[in-house]
């Protein structure tokens, strides 16, 4: 199966500052890679699927990049309810598999 | 609205049975898969299985496989998860999800349910 791994594992900005999540894959799932945020108590939001694409009223400042085995998850200006885990998975080889997370701590 | 909402966790001792359920509302199971995700502290997200209306069983993960068997009723609204020969390690927060992409086998999940919490213990 593929695995993916995420980096860093914990992050802590600032609001306002630029986070930068990483996602990578023990080999190519295309653009077949998927983000989601999940709070305290909450299941996973989806943010962003197919590598690139906002999911619906997913704000404009998350953004996704990558193909191939390496890809990002970018929040343009970080606001508090943006701490969360984050969680990417990939959608092309069965079975579906999900990295560890991303802690994003906001200051 | 779409919304799925799980049932039927509880605590069980090590080799019992339990069943999942999970109701779909505001879209059609014919056109989506559901699947079934799991949630633990050390092993983070891991999917489990999935079901599809035309294709009926997607597969299950290794680690359930031969255990666990996922269905869905006549009424095209809900699918379960039957759990048997339960361990410890099967111990979770159980969520159902809906794969975004219609009649795709493997996708991302865009809606998921609030989850049911299964505790395997003696």
């Amino acid at each position: 199966e593929v695995v993916l791994t995420q980096s860093p594992a914990t992050l802590s900005l600032s609001p306002g500052d630029r986070a930068t999540l990483s996602c990578r894959a023990s080999q190519s799932v295309r653009t077949s890679l998927a983000w989601y945020q999940q709070q305290p108590g909450q299941a996973p939001r989806l943010l962003i699927y197919d590598a690139s694409n906002r999911a619906t009223d997913i704000p404009a400042r998350f953004s996704g990049t990558g193909s191939g085995t390496d890809f990002s998850l970018t929040i343009s200006s970080l606001e508090p309810e943006d701490s969360a885990v984050y969680y990417c998975q990939q959608s092309s080889n069965w079975p579906p598999t999900f990295g560890p997370g991303t802690k994003l701590e906001i200051k | 609205e779409v919304q799925l909402i799980e049932s039927g966790g509880g605590l069980v001792q090590p080799g019992g049975s339990l069943r999942l359920s999970c109701v779909a509302s505001g879209f059609s199971l014919e056109q989506y898969a559901v699947h079934w995700v799991r949630q633990t502290p050390g092993k983070g997200l891991e999917w489990v299985s999935g079901i599809s209306w035309k294709s009926g069983s997607l597969g299950y993960a290794e680690s359930v496989l031969g255990r666990f068997t996922m269905t869905r009723d006549t009424a095209k609204t809900s699918i379960y998860l039957h759990m048997n020969s339960l361990r410890s390690e099967d111990t979770a927060l159980y969520y159902c999800a809906k794969a975004s992409r219609p009649l795709a086998t493997i996708s991302a999940f865009d809606v998921w349910g609030q989850g049911t919490v299964v505790t395997v213990s003696s």
